[in-house]
């Protein structure tokens, strides 16, 4: 079955880097794109970026770029987010979340189990 | 981008009861449109995509509707399990853009 496991919790200081990884097991790691959604505490859903996990490429949210890099480590099947220069509104909680296309549309078919990063000096 | 927003942010509901929450788009995403739910503590589920397509997996008693700019989300007899808080998320372009949130709570 696909399962998607990510790293555990951290706790960052302002200016700090953070760097979160997503597994994934049960289909070919290669042949679906992975996003990157994050969730502030009692707030709504932000999408950060895309990674194709075969060649590399990545798309940013124009907010995150400079910011947030996406890599992929095809030989373990992870893919990771690294968030620089972090301050106290990027305490969130930091999903992966498969991309599926159907009848036209994309969606996000399987999550992470979430990844809370606290920013706090 | 495209800016999603729903209706109601919350509503109070009882067990049985037909239950409709709507998302609008800011210009028109054909039917590029999708929902899901997500429980306290849990990463989202994906539901409905493409607007009025069943997820597998996911009852019968929900359903989508629209195209455009107007959509619709219908639980037809909510369950107790059904208690959550629903998105909508737009894929007609990139950002894909999700919307604030409906939050179903037990009258």
């Amino acid at each position: 079955q696909v399962q998607l496991v990510q790293s555990g919790a951290e706790v960052k200081k302002p200016g700090a880097s953070v760097k979160v990884s997503c597994k994934a097991s049960g289909y070919t790691f290669t042949s679906y794109y992975m996003h990157w959604v994050r969730q502030a505490p009692g707030q709504g859903l932000e999408w950060m970026g895309v990674i194709n996990p075969s060649g590399g490429s990545t798309i940013y949210a124009h907010k995150f770029q400079g910011r947030v890099t996406m890599t992929r480590d095809t030989s373990t099947s992870t893919v990771y987010m690294e968030l620089s220069s972090l301050r106290s509104e990027d305490t969130a909680v930091y999903y992966c979340a498969r991309e599926v296309a159907a009848a036209g549309t994309v969606g996000f078919d399987y999550w992470g189990q979430g990844t809370l990063v606290t920013v706090s000096s | 981008d495209i800016q999603m927003t729903q209706s109601p942010s919350s509503l109070s509901a009882s067990v049985g009861d037909r239950v409709t929450i709507t998302c609008r788009a800011s210009q028109g995403i054909n039917n590029y449109l999708n929902w899901y739910q997500q429980k306290p503590g849990k990463a989202p589920n994906l539901l409905i995509y493409a607007a009025s397509s069943l997820q597998s997996g996911v009852p019968s008693r929900f359903s989508g509707s629209g195209s455009g700019t107007d959509f619709t989300l219908t639980i037809s007899s909510l369950q107790p399990e059904d208690f959550a808080t629903y998105y909508c998320q737009q894929s007609y372009s990139t950002p894909p853009t999700f919307g604030g949130g409906t939050k179903v709570e037990i009258k």
